[in-house]
């Protein structure tokens, strides 16, 4: 069965500082990937997804994360944290077309 | 921009009573979705539709569940006899024609049930 790991439920980084969210998958076959990200009493927004088409995938607000099928890993990254990026953020595996699995879901604290 | 939208933000209710939480999907959409989030746990998927009728639920979605659209525009979510541990943040979302694996789920900010 497929499902995704977040290995940190709490990231802390100061302003202007890279921001590294790291996720894990576990799939029989090539998935489709998505991280999004809940801002206080906010939906769920798509920040990126990948699809196969290229593994180094570029999504809105800086973010950015890269396929890796030999580690099984869709980490999320950002040059540098902004203060508005506080929120929390989720790796996503779609298992077929009609329903998705959450991580348990990364909150980002981000420090002036 | 299009949104989803749920109402309302926060329902209270007692054990045993109905609810109904209702969502407007995107209105170009054809496929629907709940989802809900128990405090300190993950997301999990409930209940997709389409064309109206239930495509996929899970094990959660027992006989107290049922999902409605009764008209063009909102899609309905409904707990029959509500327990304890129906509280839980509940998601409306929806994607687009295809419902390929790869579209992306537009979701709503979410209905807070309390179930006293």
């Amino acid at each position: 069965a497929q499902s995704v790991t977040q290995l940190d439920s709490h990231v802390s980084v100061s302003e202007g500082t890279p921001v590294l969210l790291r996720c894990n998958y576990s799939s029989s076959y090539s998935p489709s990937l998505f991280w999004y990200v809940q801002h206080p009493n906010k939906g769920l927004q798509l920040l990126l997804k990948y699809t196969s088409a290229a593994t180094l995938v570029k999504g809105i607000n800086g973010f950015e994360a890269e396929f890796k099928k030999s580690e099984t890993s869709f980490h999320l990254t950002k040059p540098s944290a902004h203060m508005s990026d506080a929120a929390e953020y989720f790796c996503v595996v779609s298992l077929n077309d009609y329903k998705l699995s959450f991580g348990a879901g990364t909150t980002v604290t981000v420090r002036a | 921009e299009p949104e989803v939208t749920q109402t309302p933000s926060h329902q209270v209710t007692q054990m045993g009573q109905e609810v109904i939480l209702r969502c407007v999907p995107i209105s170009n959409h054809l496929y629907f979705y709940w989802y809900r989030q128990i405090l300190g746990q993950k997301v999990e998927f409930l209940v997709s539709f389409y064309n109206n009728e239930i495509s996929e639920k899970s094990e959660i979605f027992d006989d107290q569940f049922s999902v409605e659209r009764p008209d063009g525009s909102n899609f309905t979510l409904k707990i029959r006899s509500t327990k304890l541990e129906d509280s839980a943040m509940y998601f409306c979302a929806s994607s687009g024609e295809t419902g390929a694996s790869y579209n992306e789920q537009f979701f709503g900010p979410g209905t807070r049930l309390t179930v006293l």
